[in-house]
């Protein structure tokens, strides 16, 4: 069974960079790529980019150009997104996700990330 | 970027209704539509993909139908499970994108 299995909840100060971290289990780690998606309190969904975990490349959304990173560890079958320079509306629920065929269908359980001084 | 059109914002319905949810494309995007469910304190769950596909286990009662630039989200008769927020998505371009959201509640 498909799981994955994201870090615990952050409180950051504005400025500052958050590294969350979403470890999988149950299929074969380099064959999908990974998304991150965010779910920002009142306002939606937003898709932040995606990792292949077999090459390490990376695409971004623009919105979160120059301020995002991800990476990976395959030895341990877990991606990481890092977010820098945080600003108070960051503040939100980061959730990483499995494509397959056709997008996005396994969600990890999401990490809470509040900006607060 | 894709903007994608999402009505209503909120509605509310009785236990039943026949409930359509839209999303409009602001350009073409063939097939490349998923609408997700995201009940309060949960994870989002993919309902269908490729605009009409049903997702195993999802109750037949969903159904989604478009192409292009325009798709529904139909729940032929509501029931109080289905209280939720519902987001499309488009995978045709980068980056992705949602509709804004569509709260349903029970009347």
């Amino acid at each position: 069974q498909v799981h994955l299995v994201q870090s615990g909840a952050e409180v950051k100060k504005p400025g500052a960079s958050v590294k969350v971290s979403c470890q999988a289990s149950g299929y074969t780690f380099t064959g999908h790529y990974m998304h991150w998606v965010r779910e920002v309190p009142g306002q939606g969904l937003e898709w932040l980019g995606w990792i292949n975990p077999n090459s390490g490349d990376t695409h971004y959304a623009p919105n979160f150009q120059g301020r995002v990173s991800m990476t990976r560890d395959t030895s341990i079958s877990t991606v990481y997104m890092e977010l820098s320079s945080l600003r108070y509306d960051d503040t939100a629920i980061y959730y990483c996700a499995k494509r397959d065929d056709y997008n996005i269908k396994i969600w990890g359980q999401g990490t809470m990330v509040t900006v607060s001084s | 970027d894709i903007q994608m059109t999402q009505s209503p914002s909120a509605m509310s319905a009785s236990v039943g209704d026949r409930v359509t949810i839209t999303c409009r494309a602001s350009r073409g995007i063939s097939g490349y539509l998923a609408w997700f469910q995201q009940k309060p304190g949960q994870v989002p769950k993919r309902l269908i993909y490729a605009a009409s596909s049903l997702e195993s286990g999802v109750p037949s009662r969903f159904s989604g139908r478009g192409s292009g630039t325009q798709f529904t989200l139909t729940i032929s008769s509501l029931q109080p499970e289905d209280v939720a927020t519902y987001y499309c998505l488009q995978h045709n371009d980068y980056p992705w994108t949602f509709g804004q959201g569509t709260k349903v509640e029970i009347k």
